[in-house]
């Protein structure tokens, strides 16, 4: 299947910083992504959906001005945690597809983001 | 609103043993369903999907067969391997929107 490459992995920060998170796809174009938090054992929390070149469309209760999104180009998504904060500590993940919603979305390795 | 539910965990099982893993859907239109499986500290991979009624969906062993008369999509395994040991969720996907709906994850620990 297509690949999607998210970075970093793991990011530990101080409280108050801000963190950025990358979401890449790099075997296809991906006009619409997903990025999503799972607390520990739980499922995953649709955060918000982006489509490239436009704004991101948040879930109820998402924050849009601590959670930036950017979709700039077709093989690059960013997740910006602004000014974090410890119950911000969670593991993200993006998902990415081509195409229409019947599309399979494929999804990265996830980011653990601890703020300390 | 669309959910999905699942059988709650964890799920141990000895090794050659054979999994059920439930879940049901709201019957929301016609979704089309998912099992995803998450390895420890890893993001998601997809399994097996069916997207319409009577499908069966099949992937390294495990089995899903897309039930609309009881909207469930239960995975099930012959026989379970140690390396099966992950956390499996089921999932809806919308036709007009296209999010991805999930469950709360089945842990499953598969012991020798």
């Amino acid at each position: 299947g297509a690949v999607v490459s998210q970075h970093p992995s793991r990011v530990i920060c101080k409280s108050g910083t801000s963190v950025k998170i990358e979401c890449r796809s790099l075997d296809f174009q991906a006009t619409t992504m997903f990025w999503y938090r799972q607390f520990p054992k739980q499922s995953l929390m649709l955060m918000a959906t982006s489509n490239e070149g436009s704004k991101a469309t948040y879930e109820q209760g998402v924050e849009k001005d601590k959670f930036l999104i950017n979709h700039a180009s077709l093989t690059l998504s960013t997740l910006t945690v602004t000014s974090a904060h410890p119950e911000d500590s969670s593991f993200y993940i993006c998902s990415a597809r081509d195409g229409s919603a019947n599309t399979e979305a494929f999804f990265g390795q996830g980011t653990r983001l601890t703020v300390v | 609103g669309d959910s999905v539910t699942q059988m709650e965990g964890p799920v141990t099982l000895s090794e050659e043993a054979f999994l059920t893993i439930n879940c049901t859907y709201t019957a929301t239109g016609y979704p089309s369903l998912f099992w995803y499986v998450q390895y420890p500290g890893e993001g998601l991979q997809l399994l097996l999907k069916a997207t319409k009624a009577d499908d069966k969906g099949s992937n390294k062993g495990f089995e899903a067969t897309y039930r609309k008369e009881t909207t469930s999509f239960h995975l099930e395994k012959g026989s379970v391997q140690v390396s099966d040991s992950a956390v499996y969720f089921c999932a809806r996907r919308g036709s007009n929107t296209g999010k991805l709906i999930f469950g709360q994850g089945t842990t499953l620990q598969v012991k020798p």
